[in-house]
């Protein structure tokens, strides 16, 4: 099946500690994206990437770091610089276009502290 | 002004009946818009994108409104299952990115 696939669904992260939450797609799509959902709260994007080897920052990108070696993999990792990590982190992916493309989505990894 | 904002809700509807709820968005060069669906904790879906002469979807009708800058979802005959928080999403000025709302959250109900 074509999808999206996050992993863990859940991670704890203790204090001073990075980790590193996986996101793999296997619909051929050229960019992938990385969101934050807080509760009650819409999604801000993090990182987003349209091409390998390439990354820009979205709007609260401090505290996070991506890489994009291959065009199926974004992994994000949320460095001890992020005060305040949890939250529920979604990737998502779609094609490239003249008009946007809809995005589409992982199915999440919540992330708490310990 | 937040770049894309709609009424928090909860909408509380009787099934069967129809119900409707505005996105107001501030980028008046925005091209792209679509409505996504999400469930209680889980990852949002796209339920349909918004052209510029409305479309429709079943029961989901969808319209956009440049003059005034604003999409719309109509549910006609609401079902149990509707139940979910609905984001509305509008593209940046630049880049592919997409900028979502804070969502409108819709409770059907016997």
């Amino acid at each position: 099946d074509g999808g999206i696939t996050q992993s863990p669904k859940y991670l704890f992260r203790k204090e001073g500690q990075n980790v590193t939450l996986s996101c793999e797609q296997n619909l051929n799509h050229d960019a992938m994206y990385w969101y934050r959902q807080d509760p009650g709260q819409g999604l801000r994007l993090i990182y987003y990437s349209q091409i390998v080897n390439d990354f820009q920052k979205g709007d609260i990108a401090e505290g996070y770091s991506v890489s994009r070696e291959k065009k199926e993999s974004f992994p994000l990792t949320v460095t001890s610089a992020q005060k305040n990590p949890t939250a529920f982190y979604l990737c998502a992916s779609s094609t490239l276009g003249q008009s946007n493309q809809p995005q589409h989505f992982g199915d999440g990894t919540r992330l708490s502290i310990l | 002004r937040k770049e894309v904002e709609q009424d928090p809700g909860p909408f509380n509807v009787p099934e069967g009946a129809t119900v409707a709820f505005n996105c107001t968005y501030s980028n008046s060069a925005s091209q792209s818009f679509f409505w996504y669906r999400q469930d209680c904790r889980k990852e949002p879906k796209l339920l349909m994108s918004v052209y510029s002469s409305g479309n429709e979807d079943g029961r989901f009708t969808a319209q956009l409104n440049r003059a005034s800058q604003y999409i719309s979802l109509l549910i006609r005959d609401s079902k149990l299952s509707d139940s979910a928080t609905y984001l509305c999403v509008v593209n940046k000025a630049a880049g592919n990115k997409l900028t979502f709302g804070g969502g409108t959250r819709v409770l059907v109900k016997p």
